[in-house]
């Protein structure tokens, strides 16, 4: 079945350091590739998206190609801050909506 | 818009009793879904709705679990009786339509259930 694999946490980055989280992915077809945040105490917010091979996703700094060859969507960002703490999901659809998430990725950045 | 709304936010009962979770997706929202979170587990989806009727329901652990949506502005999950191992956070999640770009799900901030 579906799956998706995270790099295993947590993380911890002094303030404007260089961020990767790896994520892969298993899946038939052509799935729709997700980054979720969660901020604590809060639900999952979409942070970006991509939907076909070689697609980027960005939002607030952060990036994500869709590499269907190593079936990959690691997240990038070039200099995180503070605020960038978090626990990071990396997640596939194959359509009909469900979602299918990775463990997370608790990030703690270190001012 | 107010965005998805749980509750109650918290909620602490004793082994046995019945739990009932309370989720109002975003208006004009077709897919309502219900997670659950634990350490263990990661983010499971249970089940999910389309157009107030349920799709797939084969995440539900077991009997003692139960989903409705009788209205398209209101779902419930009632877990009865409750088992200490069913402390977790509960997540409603809703989403306008499926098409390829645009399934994105909008997360409520969720319900930290916790049975004694």
């Amino acid at each position: 079945g579906d799956s998706v694999t995270q790099m295993e946490g947590p993380v911890t980055l002094s303030e404007e350091a260089f961020l990767t989280i790896n994520c892969t992915y298993t899946a038939t077809g052509y799935p729709s590739l997700f980054w979720y945040v969660q901020y604590p105490g809060e639900g999952l917010q979409l942070l970006l998206k991509a939907t076909k091979a070689d697609d980027k996703g960005s939002n607030k700094g952060f990036e994500a190609t869709y590499r269907k060859e190593t079936t990959s969507f690691h997240l990038e960002k070039g200099s995180v801050q503070v605020s960038d703490s978090a626990v990071y999901f990396c997640a596939l659809s194959r359509g009909a909506q469900k979602l299918v998430f990775g463990q997370g990725t608790r990030l703690t950045i270190n001012p | 818009d107010a965005g998805v709304i749980q509750s109650p936010r918290h909620e602490v009962t004793e082994m046995g009793q019945e739990v009932t979770l309370r989720c109002k997706p975003i208006s004009g929202h077709d897919y309502l879904f219900w997670y659950r979170q634990t350490m263990m587990r990661g983010l499971e989806l249970l089940i999910y709705f389309n157009n107030n009727v349920p799709i797939d329901d084969s995440g539900m652990p077991e009997d003692r679990f139960s989903a409705k949506m009788p209205n398209a502005s209101f779902s419930t999950l009632k877990i009865q009786p409750s088992e200490p191992r069913d402390s977790a956070v509960y997540f409603c999640a809703s989403s306008p339509y499926w098409d390829r770009g645009r399934d994105t799900q909008y997360f409520g901030p969720g319900t930290r259930l916790t049975v004694l």
